[in-house]
């Protein structure tokens, strides 16, 4: 199995409040993406990084900003949390070969 | 916009039959990769099997196989002899290189036993 894993597994936040999750890769891949998860929506990719400090936007991005300094770790913000941003959040990482692999997810739930 | 659809919100097979996925994808591209993840009840993301498009002949895998017709678009998942344990959403998905992948919206398969 891929060593990847996110931090933390579950989380209630208010309203209003920043949140960070974090996901940690021992794979050494280059790319690394944050999907939320919906019902009737699939995943649906909110940031990717190409690189240490390359990031970019996917398709449902407004509200949430990354961050990589490193090439193990890749952290997802949401500044000021809402309710529409209630969601299971996966973490993913691929290699040359284009296979993705994924964490075990994070489910956030905000009141 | 690249898009990939997955027309059955639901199936349900019973136990040691056949079962067909439909994926449709949307792409003007030549060279992708095609993958079906399964998510069981765990909610962990599992690759059943990818297809890299340059190849003709349909990826297998144990029971799951896939019918490939890049013309058409289509990127189907046959599983054979569905057992119990087979249970889950499958998503299909797409993907350009390294780029993101795209997935579809999911069917959910129920196995009756």
């Amino acid at each position: 199995d891929a060593g990847i894993t996110q931090s933390p597994r579950h989380k209630v936040t208010e309203t209003g409040t920043p949140v960070t999750l974090r996901c940690h890769q021992t794979e050494n891949h280059r790319y690394m993406y944050w999907y939320r998860q919906d019902p009737g929506h699939g995943l649906r990719l909110i940031h990717y990084s190409y690189g240490v400090k390359d990031t970019d936007k996917g398709e449902v991005s407004d509200g949430y900003s990354v961050s990589r300094s490193k090439t193990e770790d890749f952290l997802l913000t949401l500044e000021s949390a809402t309710s529409s941003q209630t969601s299971v959040y996966f973490c993913a990482i691929s290699d040359e070969r284009g296979e993705a692999f994924f964490g075990q997810g994070t489910r956030l739930t905000v009141v | 916009a690249q898009t990939v659809t997955q027309s059955q919100p639901e199936m349900s097979v019973q136990e040691a039959e056949t079962v067909t996925l439909s994926c449709t994808y949307d792409t003007s591209e030549s060279d992708y990769y095609l993958f079906w993840y399964k998510q069981p009840p765990s909610r962990q993301m599992i690759l059943v099997i990818r297809q890299e498009a340059y190849k003709q002949q349909n990826a297998t895998e144990n029971r799951f196989s896939v019918n490939f017709q890049k013309a058409a678009k289509s990127f189907s998942l046959k599983i054979s002899d569905s057992q119990l344990g087979d249970a889950a959403m499958y998503f299909c998905a797409y993907r350009i290189g390294n780029e993101k992948l795209t997935f579809g919206t999911g069917t959910r398969l129920t196995i009756i036993p």
